[in-house]
């Protein structure tokens, strides 16, 4: 089966800076991921999703990079705010009725 | 507001009763999802409906759950004979056929 996992449970970066965060799939069969950004006792809010037909994707603020060779992506905010503190899930799914696998998730701190 | 709507938020209840919560999705999203997340968890798939047709529910956790949604608009998630192992956090997302995945805020479930 599918399993997503992430590689640290918590990071920890000054305000300001960019903050990089880790993800990697078993399944090469995943063809399309998401990154879920959720604070204490809200729902995961969409941050950006990329298909497996692409490398790198860009929002504001926030990139996804996809590396299919080694089933790993990442997700880099840039200039962290303190908003940004949250919990943060890399989901994946390998079929057309979207059934997302979570990952663990990591507690993203901004230090003042 | 035009978000996937969950009721209730929270949910006390004694062991060995029956729940029922709601979860409207996005007008024109035509699939609803359901998922449960434990503390420090990513959320787990339960199960899913495309219209008003369940295509899959064989990870539902249990026989004492269920899921409906009648006329493919808004879905109920039951839980019958509740246990504390229940307790947790039960998501609802909905989502159009390949793209906009947004969750709702949840319900939070209590079982003492």
């Amino acid at each position: 089966g599918e399993s997503v996992g992430l590689h640290l449970p918590t990071l920890s970066v000054q305000e300001g800076d960019n903050s990089i965060i880790n993800c990697a799939y078993s399944n090469s069969a995943s063809d399309y991921f998401i990154w879920y950004k959720q604070e204490s006792g809200k729902g995961p809010q969409f941050i950006i999703d990329i298909r497996s037909n692409m490398d790198k994707r860009q929002g504001q603020r926030v990139t996804v990079l996809l590396n299919k060779t080694v089933k790993h992506l990442s997700l880099q905010i840039a200039a962290t705010q303190p908003g940004d503190s949250a919990v943060y899930f890399c989901a994946g799914s390998r079929d057309s009725a979207r059934q997302l696998t979570f990952g663990s998730g990591t507690q993203l701190t901004v230090l003042p | 507001d035009t978000g996937v709507s969950q009721d209730p938020r929270h949910k006390i209840t004694k062991r060995g009763q029956n729940v029922t919560f709601r979860c409207d999705p996005i007008s024109e999203h035509n699939r609803l999802y359901w998922y449960r997340q434990t503390l420090g968890q990513g959320p787990e798939f339960l199960t899913y409906f495309q219209n008003e047709a369940q295509l899959e529910k064989s990870r539902l956790l249990s026989d004492r759950f269920s899921a409906e949604r009648p006329k493919g608009s808004f879905s109920t998630l039951e839980i019958q004979r509740t246990e504390q192992g229940d307790s947790a956090m039960y998501l609802c997302a909905s989502s159009e056929q390949n793209y906009g995945y947004t969750f709702g805020s949840g319900t939070r479930l209590t079982v003492v």
